[in-house]
């Protein structure tokens, strides 16, 4: 099966930024999806990258290099409220690969 | 945007019986749909894949005459929990792929718990 990596947990300053990594395997791959999940939730969408490069969308911005197979989630001036876990998921076929998530703890 | 509503969001049921969850696309036609286990503190495990009007395709591991995929139409696809058991308990969420926007929308999932 496909493995997708990124770390377990983390933990920031409110204010700060945080920037999470994901690396995948890049046979078959097509696209890479981010995810922020609270505790007892569905999954929210973040972002998608097909192409290489970073893509900003507000205080969240994400990038892709599909060469590397690598992937990362910036989270800019970070807020209490963005403690969640966040899930890369990549696209290979049809259905989405999760990574086991990151937790991120944001602290005052 | 798109929608996927997904009934019950929890549900407590006793060891042996039977449970089914339904996921509905809103606004848009769900070809596909996928459905997802996760345990706590774990990654979403995709369980199966349906396509309406054939039979799901269930990944490595997964008993498919225990949870049984019905797609009939192209907007709900069910799960049924048969002969839940309380190691079944879990977050069970579905997932629909809109071919329009190439998005993927997830059911805001269905808390199982079996006692």
């Amino acid at each position: 099966g496909q493995n997708i990596d990124q770390p377990t947990e983390m933990t920031a300053t409110e204010g700060a930024i945080v920037q999470i990594n994901c690396t995948y395997q890049t046979s078959g791959f097509n696209g890479l999806f981010w995810y922020q999940q609270h505790a007892g939730e569905a999954p929210t969408f973040l972002s998608y990258n097909v192409l290489d490069g970073l893509e900003e969308k507000g205080r969240f911005s994400s990038f892709l290099s599909r060469s590397k197979g690598y992937s990362y989630l910036l989270l800019k001036e970070l807020q209490m409220k963005d403690s969640a876990s966040y899930l890369c998921a990549a696209q290979f076929v049809t259905p989405l690969v999760f990574g086991k998530g990151t937790r991120l703890s944001v602290i005052a | 945007g798109a929608v996927v509503s997904q009934h019950p969001s929890w549900v407590i049921c006793k060891s042996g019986t039977s449970v089914k969850i339904e996921c509905r696309s809103l606004d848009f036609q769900a070809t596909t749909m996928f459905w997802y286990r996760q345990f706590p503190k774990q990654s979403l495990m995709l369980m199966a894949t349906s396509n309406e009007g054939s039979k799901a395709t269930y990944e490595q591991g997964v008993e498919k005459d225990k949870f049984l995929i019905n797609h009939a139409s192209l907007t709900l696809s069910t799960l049924t929990v048969t002969s839940a058991h309380p190691e079944d308990s879990s977050f069970y969420i579905c997932s629909a792929r809109d071919q329009d926007t190439d998005g993927y929308t997830f059911g805001s999932g269905t808390r199982l718990t079996v006692v």
